[in-house]
């Protein structure tokens, strides 16, 4: 079965400083690879998606990942933080309609 | 383009009672999922619903159930609620039939079980 590990549970920026929330995967077929991200009291926002063909996948917010087979990462990133990124990120891996999520990311960005 | 809509956003309920949870589903997006996000444990899969039937179940016990509508929107009910259920209940849909594998995420009913 696939999973989905998020290293680090809480990760804390200056503002304007780079973005790297740290995604790894395991399954055992080429997976769909997601991020969302959730605001306080909300539902979780798609950010981007990896299926198939380019690896550097450019999403909203100026976010983007890339997806690394022989690392199986899917790392998310964006040069530089705004206050308005503070939020929690979730990774998430799809096998067969099967999706499941890491355990979530809280990102604080400082002023 | 309208999103995923949950209703109510809010449901207080005491332990022993039921809870009803209703989801309306993207426009013309056949599946329905909803998860339990617990305060520290992140997303559980709970159901996933396509073309009105059960697909697919997470680990939860079986007072946890729903179904689907002919329309697509779904419900969650918890029988038997127990005080550990108090969560927000997320459910997204997403548009299986025409190779779109995203979900789509609603707002969350949040259920507090006293």
């Amino acid at each position: 079965a696939q999973s989905v590990t998020q290293l680090g549970s809480h990760v804390s920026v200056s503002e304007g400083a780079l973005v790297l929330l740290r995604c790894n995967y395991s399954s055992s077929v080429p997976p769909y690879l997601f991020w969302y991200v959730q605001y306080p009291n909300q539902g979780l926002q798609l950010l981007l998606k990896y299926t198939t063909g380019a690896t550097l996948v450019k999403g909203i917010n100026g976010f983007e990942a890339e997806f690394k087979k022989s690392e199986t990462s899917f790392h998310l990133t964006k040069p530089s933080a705004h206050m308005s990124d503070a939020a929690e990120y979730f990774c998430a891996v799809m096998m067969w309609n099967d999706m499941r999520f890491g355990a979530g990311t809280r990102l604080t960005v400082k002023p | 383009e309208a999103g995923v809509t949950q209703s109510p956003t809010h449901l207080i309920k005491t332990r022993g009672q039921q809870a009803t949870l209703r989801c309306s589903p993207i426009s013309g997006h056949t599946s329905v999922y909803w998860y339990q996000q617990a305060l520290g444990l992140g997303l559980q899969f709970l159901l996933w619903y396509d073309e009105g039937e059960e697909r697919n179940r997470g680990n939860f016990p079986p007072r946890f159930s729903g179904r689907q509508f002919p329309n697509y929107s779904s419900e969650l009910n918890v029988n038997a609620l127990e005080l550990e259920d108090s969560a927000l209940y997320l459910c997204a849909s997403s548009n299986r039939l025409a190779g779109r594998n995203e979900q789509f995420f609603g707002p969350g009913t949040r259920l507090t079980v006293l």
